[in-house]
């Protein structure tokens, strides 16, 4: 168990909105990463993290940013929800130096179910 | 332009026979392959995987073969049983490089008691 957990699990908010999804985990992994989940796309990445205050953008990042200023904490900001915002949301952890988890290999955390209204 | 493509959306296997997903790239440049599960209201799962280097890694019920030329990969499944009923998800990635993985869009495999 690498000890990933997300908050909150669901919510649902009102467009316009600002929102705040927090990914934590307690094993010290270099690596975390957003994504989000949609019927007929699959997994997509939406920003990710190589460090501390180190964080770059994967395919799907507009409309979203992220700040990483704890190694245990990284937080997915909607500056103002859309409706095609609405997804379930996955953090993942990754370590290329081992620490139980192999280069490559990612452990995933619960998820977010958003909904924006 | 998908690198990463999974295209059997579903695949309906009896109890005890073999499923197979397959999985096809077009990045020459991945050389570590990993399979995920996901169940509904859950994270994925990691399952197995398998570098570039190899043609086969089994792992109990569950073997993946890549053939490189042909930028192919299937997960077989053998026998299927009604709990691996889930969502499989290919994925691809550069070893040693940004640890980021490409995901195909999944195959929602259903195992019939």
């Amino acid at each position: 168990d690498a000890g990933i957990t997300q908050s909150p699990r669901h919510k649902v908010t009102e467009t316009g909105t600002p929102v705040t999804l927090r990914c934590h985990q307690t094993e010290n992994h270099r690596y975390m990463y957003w994504y989000r989940q949609d019927p007929g796309h699959g997994l997509r990445l939406i920003h990710y993290s190589y460090g501390v205050k180190d964080t770059d953008k994967g395919e799907v990042s507009d409309g979203y940013s992220v700040s990483r200023s704890k190694t245990e904490d990284f937080l997915l900001t909607l500056e103002s929800a859309t409706s095609s915002q609405t997804s379930v949301y996955f953090c993942a952890i990754s370590d290329a130096q081992g620490q139980g988890l192999r280069s490559g290999e990612q452990y995933f955390g619960p998820g977010t179910r958003l909904t924006v209204t | 332009d998908q690198q990463v493509k999974q295209n059997s959306p579903s695949l309906s296997v009896q109890e005890g026979r073999i499923s197979i997903l397959n999985c096809d790239y077009t990045n020459s440049m991945f050389d570590y392959f990993l399979w995920y599960k996901k169940y509904p209201a859950e994270g994925p799962t990691f399952l197995i995987s398998i570098s570039s280097i190899k043609d086969k890694n089994e792992d109990g019920r569950f073997t993946v073969f890549l053939n490189k030329s042909a930028k192919h990969l299937s997960l077989h499944i053998v026998p299927s049983q009604p709990g691996d009923s889930a969502v499989y998800f290919c994925a691809a990635s550069i070893e040693g490089g940004s640890e980021k993985l490409v995901f195909g869009k999944g195959t929602k495999l259903t195992v019939n008691p």
